[in-house]
């Protein structure tokens, strides 16, 4: 059974980048599926940020692509995620999860999340 | 950008059944999922591809959709189906959250 632990600083300073990892166990990224990354402000509901596949090939929000970076570490069995110029309205519950619907090269019109870490509060703040 | 409407609330009454919406332009000719979320839990999905239910999912949850509404039925509601569900649909390449339905048991 895939498990995910996201894990980065629970505190960024606004403009600072914030950096998250998501690191999976029980199943390696490289035998398949795409990683995703969704956010949950507080009292909102969740925002999804990009996927990414091991390959490299991602999708992103657009409202978000300008600021973000998904990559993949194979060896690690890990995805990370980058979001740069942080301000007070990117304080949320950031989760990672299993993107399912998707081949190497595209997600069809049929995808969803079915597993997904626990998720790790980040505040912005100075 | 695409939107994906829900009614902020639905209630329902313990063993009777609970329906929520989720409304969006040609949702008819997309997908739609759903996932439940419980206070200070991550969510969980409880139906993908309209209809099916993955494993683990108690049979008193359906997914139906007509036109371009999606539907998400839970039978028989006990209270411990008390919480916010959100749909998700694909469009432009672009993974789209409902604003999500918080749903009592009272």
């Amino acid at each position: 059974q895939v498990q995910l632990q996201e894990s980065g600083p629970r505190l960024v300073r606004p403009s600072e980048t914030l950096s998250l990892t998501c690191a999976v166990s029980g199943y390696s990224i490289s035998s398949g599926y795409y990683w995703g990354w969704i956010r949950q402000p507080p009292g909102k509901g969740p925002e999804w940020i990009g996927s990414i596949y091991h390959s490299g090939s991602t999708y992103c929000n657009p409202s978000l692509k300008s600021r973000v970076t998904i990559s993949a570490d194979t060896s690690k069995n890990q995805v990370s995620l980058k979001l740069s110029s942080v301000t007070a309205a990117d304080t949320a519950v950031y989760y990672c999860a299993r993107h399912q619907g998707c081949s190497s090269t595209a997600c069809y019109a049929y995808n969803w999340f079915d597993s997904w870490g626990q998720g790790t509060l980040v505040t912005v703040s100075s | 950008s695409y939107e994906l409407t829900q009614p902020p609330s639905v209630s329902v009454s313990p063993g009777q059944t609970a329906s929520i919406t989720c409304s969006g332009d040609k949702l008819g000719d997309k997908y739609a999922c759903w996932y439940q979320q419980k206070p200070g839990q991550s969510p969980v999905l409880v139906i993908y591809q309209d209809t099916e239910r993955p494993s683990g999912i108690p049979e008193r949850f359906s997914g139906s959709k007509s036109g371009n509404t999606a539907t998400l039925t839970i039978s028989g509601t006990p209270a411990m189906d008390e919480a916010d569900y959100y749909c998700q649909a694909w469009d432009s390449s672009t993974v789209v959250f409902g604003g999500g339905t918080k749903l009592t048991v009272l």
